[in-house]
């Protein structure tokens, strides 16, 4: 059974800080893993999506690395912003249609 | 182009009750997935629809329904409520493809509250 896991829970940074969100997944079997942010009580923005074939992919000051035979990926923020306070959620397709999200990491960036 | 849109944005519920959840898939996109979040929980994928057939299906029990209509517009249905089922219900739309493993693009959700 697929299961995801983000780490660390919840994240304190001071503005213009670089950081790094951690996802890991248990079955390296996945047909893409995709980067989300979520704002309180708000649906899910798309970051960046990884197909299964592709090792990283960037977007601005984001950038997603995937290890499928480690069962890892990183999202990378470089230069961190009060904007950038949210939720950031991982989640890998699995077999069946079935998409596996992670509780998500609370990131918050101190002005 | 317009994004996913759903309806109501808030509902308030009793236990026992039925509800319908809507959702307006973006434009061109045939493939809509549904899930729940609960309060600090990542969203748990409910099922998936697409040329209105069900293709995919989480751990929910059968009270959990869903329809997908030609325009590709979908409705969750929940019967028999119960305070558990108090969640954000997110829908989202996937582009057509080679597979129904594409970037999926999310509405921004329905408060139920279920008292």
């Amino acid at each position: 059974k697929q299961e995801v896991t983000q780490i660390p829970a919840a994240l304190s940074v001071p503005e213009g800080e670089n950081l790094v969100l951690n996802c890991s997944f248990t079955d390296s079997a996945i047909y893409n893993l995709q980067w989300f942010r979520q704002d309180p009580g708000k649906g899910l923005t798309s970051l960046l999506l990884i197909q299964s074939s592709q090792r990283e992919q960037t977007s601005g000051r984001l950038n997603a690395s995937l290890d499928k035979s480690s069962g890892r990926s990183t999202l990378y923020i470089a230069a961190s912003q009060p904007g950038d306070s949210a939720t950031y959620l991982c989640a890998v397709a699995a077999g069946g249609f079935k998409t596996i999200f992670g509780a998500g990491t609370r990131l918050f960036v101190k002005a | 182009e317009t994004g996913v849109t759903q309806s109501p944005t808030h509902l308030i519920k009793t236990r026992g009750q039925q509800v319908t959840l809507r959702c307006s898939s973006q434009s061109g996109h045939n493939t809509v997935s549904w899930y729940q979040q609960a309060l600090g929980q990542g969203p748990q994928f409910i099922f998936q629809y697409y040329r209105e057939e069900e293709n995919g299906r989480g751990n929910f029990p059968p009270r959990f329904s869903g329809l997908q209509f030609p325009n590709y517009s979908s409705e969750l249905n929940v019967n028999a409520l119960e305070l558990d089922d108090s969640a954000l219900y997110l829908c989202a739309s996937i582009p057509p493809g080679t597979s129904g493993y594409n970037e999926q693009f999310f509405g921004p959700g329905t408060r139920l509250t279920v008292l």
